[in-house]
């Protein structure tokens, strides 16, 4: 079976520094994956997805096959990013059922 | 338009009651997701309809917990003989066709308490 990683609950950085937040995952096809964000109040949402190559809020993501890693970054943080990031996979070919992992809580201070 | 939308949002029940949270996906959206978020566990699937299809239902937790999606739109989540252990907030999602990179639009979720 599928799973993703998220190794840190707790990610804080100041204002204008560069931001990486980890995913790994194990899956023996290949996956499509997902970050999802979650701000203070609001419902989960799609923030970006690998097949699309797209960048949002300034945030892109690689999918790395040989490390299975699919982390997030975003070259200077700003205060509105603070929020919870969900990464997540679905397997190829199947219907779209989300692994999450258990999310990274990122706190951006001034 | 509008999204997908919950209810209750809040639900406090006694332990061994039956509880029933309801879903109402985007207009369109042909397939339809629950998921419950727990302090232990995180987001975790739990059933997945699609169309005219037999519901997915690998990742209910019990034989406790059911769904139903009525008229391909409208759907219910039931758990019977309510556990402490089910205390979570369960979300649902919708998305247009259930296809394998589908965006998912999530609800705001119902907060079930079990006393």
């Amino acid at each position: 079976a599928q799973r993703v990683t998220q190794p840190e609950k707790l990610l804080s950085v100041f204002k204008g520094a560069p931001v990486e937040l980890k995913c790994n995952y194990s899956y023996s096809g290949s996956p499509e994956l997902f970050w999802y964000v979650q701000y203070s109040r609001q419902r989960l949402q799609l923030l970006l997805r690998h097949i699309s190559r797209e960048s949002i809020k300034g945030f892109t993501a690689d999918l790395n096959k040989g490390e299975t890693s699919f982390h997030l970054k975003k070259p200077f943080a700003q205060e509105e990013d603070s929020a919870m990031y969900y990464c997540a996979l679905v397997p190829s070919g199947t219907a779209s059922k989300l692994t999450f992992g258990t999310g990274t809580r990122l706190q951006v201070t001034l | 338009g509008a999204g997908v939308s919950q209810s209750p949002s809040n639900k406090v029940t006694e332990k061994g009651k039956d509880v029933e949270l309801r879903c109402d996906p985007i207009s369109g959206h042909t397939a339809l997701y629950w998921y419950r978020q727990s302090l232990g566990q995180g987001l975790e699937f739990l059933i997945y309809f699609q169309g005219n299809s037999a519901p997915d239902k690998s990742g209910l937790p019990s034989d406790r917990f059911s769904a139903e999606r009525t008229g391909g739109s409208v759907s219910t989540l039931t758990i019977q003989r309510t556990q402490q252990e089910d205390s979570a907030v369960y979300l649902c999602a919708s998305s247009l066709d259930g296809g394998y990179a589908d965006t998912q639009y999530f609800g705001p979720g119902t907060r079930l308490t079990v006393l």
